[in-house]
């Protein structure tokens, strides 16, 4: 699975827009990119993913660059909850040996400040 | 209910304990996973279940031996632990592994907090 690059950490105020930048320059063409986030004391949590088009869901929306090198996750209105650590993961849609694993990185440390 | 129960919370275990962690979903999912997370930082795959068959074995020591009863239980049976695998143990699991994409989102518990002594 291609590696990928995100910030150590950032801030947002509450109730603003929370963008998370990942970079995976390495990324295949049928490889998709996943958003995962982990908040103190609770397993990960499953945000959103996408392929080469950009993905809206109830908690946030995916924006991919035309070349798929990097991503954008967006937190339309953050909150205090949305404090956590994102993960951005690249890996295959189906098959391969590999298929099932979850490679998480360093992930972005998000705070949210009132 | 996209629930993931681990059992039990919290464990205390000396070096020559034999526990198990206990893990349960009933969301009709036919992969399971045990992730290993050290202290601030991410969580490391150690294995998968498919359809209650081993998939993925990531070079996980002996002392650790999963087990996977039924389509709905995934136990993990720790024996001989050392202080090092002190850690959060997370269970996931999804719909299955093959057969698009949204069948392999994963679905966490909260984990077991594993102390060795």
């Amino acid at each position: 699975d291609a590696k990928t690059t995100q910030p150590t950490s950032m801030d947002c105020a509450e109730g603003r827009a929370a963008n998370l930048p990942c970079n995976h320059s390495t990324i295949s063409g049928n490889e998709y990119v996943y958003w995962y986030r982990q908040i103190h004391s609770q397993g990960p949590q499953y945000i959103i993913h996408g392929l080469k088009n950009n993905e809206t869901n109830e908690m946030a929306s995916l924006i991919i660059t035309e070349d798929r090198k990097s991503s954008t996750l967006i937190l339309p209105h953050a909150t205090l909850r949305d404090t956590a650590v994102y993960y951005c993961i690249v890996r295959v849609g189906a098959g391969g040996t590999s298929y099932g694993k979850l490679t998480f990185g360093q992930g972005t440390i998000l705070t949210v400040h009132p | 209910d996209t629930e993931v129960t681990q059992t039990p919370k919290h464990l205390v275990m000396g070096m020559t304990n034999k526990k198990s962690l206990k893990c349960e979903q009933h969301m009709g999912h036919r992969a399971m996973y045990w992730y290993k997370q050290k202290a601030k930082k991410p969580p490391e795959l150690m294995f998968v279940y498919s359809y209650e068959k081993l998939s993925i074995n990531e070079s996980v020591p002996s002392r650790f031996s999963p087990e996977c009863p039924n389509s709905s239980l995934l136990n993990l049976h720790l024996h001989a632990l050392q202080p090092e695998d002190s850690a959060l143990y997370l269970c996931a699991s999804s719909p299955g592994l093959a057969g698009g994409v949204a069948k392999n989102i994963q679905y966490f518990g909260a984990g077991t907090r594993l102390s060795v002594l």
